[in-house]
């Protein structure tokens, strides 16, 4: 069965801290994994995708295979920032999310 | 991109009655998702909706509680039936549409809130 795990409801930083979210997943086969985010009152949209390796607005996130892994990081964060992030595994045709974090950047 | 619009964007309903959300997307898609997201959880696939078959539904639910309708390539709904206060939720659609770098993702739609009193 497909499984992702976001271990942190709540995240708070400072502006310009680096910032991690975490995400692990449970797969048997071979995994896409994408972040989510979704800005106050906006929907939620793509923000990156492991196959891709690129980084959007500063974030990047790197898969780990060994470590079943697939965390979101940037450098250094911005207020602008704030917002649900979701962590989404897509084995098949059907992707499964984790829970959400909630990152909030202080000035 | 996909440009997906769900109506009604919010609705207040009574135990018992049923409510139909529609899903509108600007460019034909193959695939169309419906997922729901209780309030503080994460988004629970409901089902696959695929023009020209009958959608293909996650453990746990069922087409007579959550029936949808996949009429053309742009349209989809889908019926909250019977509703209880366990069904107040937010009810998102999706579509798998070519994105950028032409890998496919999902586009989602802003939602429809649902309060079940």
């Amino acid at each position: 069965a497909q499984r992702v795990t976001q271990p942190e409801k709540l995240l708070s930083v400072f502006k310009g801290a680096p910032v991690e979210l975490k995400c692990n997943y449970s797969y048997s086969g071979s995994p896409e994994l994408f972040w989510y985010v979704q800005y106050s009152r906006q929907r939620l949209q793509l923000l990156l995708r492991h196959i891709s390796r690129e980084s959007i607005k500063g974030f990047t996130a790197d898969l780990n295979k060994g470590e079943t892994s697939f965390h979101l990081k940037k450098p250094f964060a911005q207020e602008e920032d704030s917002a649900m992030y979701y962590c989404a595994l897509g084995g098949s045709e059907k992707l499964v999310f984790g829970k959400g974090t909630k990152l909030t950047v202080n000035p | 991109s996909a440009v997906i619009s769900q109506k009604p964007s919010r609705d207040i309903c009574q135990r018992g009655t049923s409510l139909t959300i529609q899903c509108q997307v600007d460019s034909q898609v193959t695939m169309m998702f419906w997922y729901r997201q209780q309030p503080g959880q994460s988004l629970t696939l409901i089902a696959t909706a695929n023009q020209g078959s009958e959608a293909t539904y996650e453990s746990g639910f069922v087409i007579d509680k959550f029936p949808i309708s996949r009429p053309n390539l742009t349209f989809s709904t889908l019926t909250v039936s019977n509703m209880s206060p366990e069904d107040s939720s937010i009810y998102l659609c999706s579509v798998e549409y070519l994105g950028r770098g032409l890998n496919y993702e999902q586009y989602f739609g802003p939602g429809t809130r649902l309060t079940v009193t």
